[in-house]
């Protein structure tokens, strides 16, 4: 099945900690990105790739980093100087054209600090 | 700057009534504007978007949304609510189409469709 998968579900950060969150797609897609999810909040955009090799902060990136070794990968690594990572972690992806293409999402990551 | 706008944190129906879910936008130039539905503890499932043409769009799950320029809003409908519509909703924009632009999400309407 086609599709985009993240994995860990459900991850926990001890204090001064990095972690990394997977992303994977098999569709193919150019655009990658990352949101987090925080209640009440919405969606922000922590970083979004629309190559291999390159990317783009978003609204939120500091504390965060991210690689796009591969078209079909593109992990988030949350580092400790995020201070206030608890959040449902969300990755997208999409094909690239004209800016009507519809996202896909992955079924999240829920990161708790410990 | 682009920004979308969902007025109402919470959207109560009853089963069998009709439901709207609102959303205003503000962009620069010509907006792409979309809408997602998130079920608990999953990511978001695309429900329709509109491009240009046509200003009612209908999708998937017998959503509709009509875009209105004037009043700069893309509220969401549907004739008759289900209770498994019972959801988290979120309206997207994305500003000028080219690809150095990104999509931004309001902050999410939950629907509640009571029995």
């Amino acid at each position: 099945d086609g599709g985009i998968t993240q994995s860990p579900k459900y991850l926990f950060r001890k204090e001064g900690q990095n972690v990394t969150l997977s992303c994977e797609q098999n569709l193919n897609h150019d655009a990658m990105y990352w949101y987090r999810q925080d209640p009440g909040q919405g969606l922000r955009l922590i970083y979004y790739s629309q190559i291999v090799n390159d990317f783009q902060k978003g609204d939120i990136a500091e504390g965060y980093s991210v690689s796009r070794e591969k078209k079909e990968s593109f992990p988030l690594t949350v580092t400790s100087a995020q201070k206030n990572p608890t959040a449902f972690y969300l990755c997208a992806s999409s094909i690239l054209g004209q800016g009507g293409e519809k996202l896909f999402f992955g079924s999240g990551t829920q990161l708790s600090v410990l | 700057a682009q920004s979308v706008a969902q007025p109402e944190d919470q959207v109560n129906v009853a089963e069998g009534n009709p439901l709207t879910v609102k959303c205003t936008y503000s962009v620069s130039g010509n907006p792409y504007l979309f809408w997602y539905v998130q079920y608990p503890n999953r990511g978001l499932q695309f429900l329709l978007k509109y491009i240009t043409g046509d200003n009612l769009v209908k999708g998937s799950y017998g959503f509709e949304a009509e875009f209105n320029k004037s009043q700069t809003s893309f509220h969401l409908k549907k004739p008759s609510a289900l209770v498994s519509d019972s959801a988290l909703y979120f309206c997207a924009v994305r500003d000028i189409p080219n690809r150095d632009d990104k999509i931004i999400f309001g902050k999410g309407t939950r629907l509640h469709i009571l029995p």
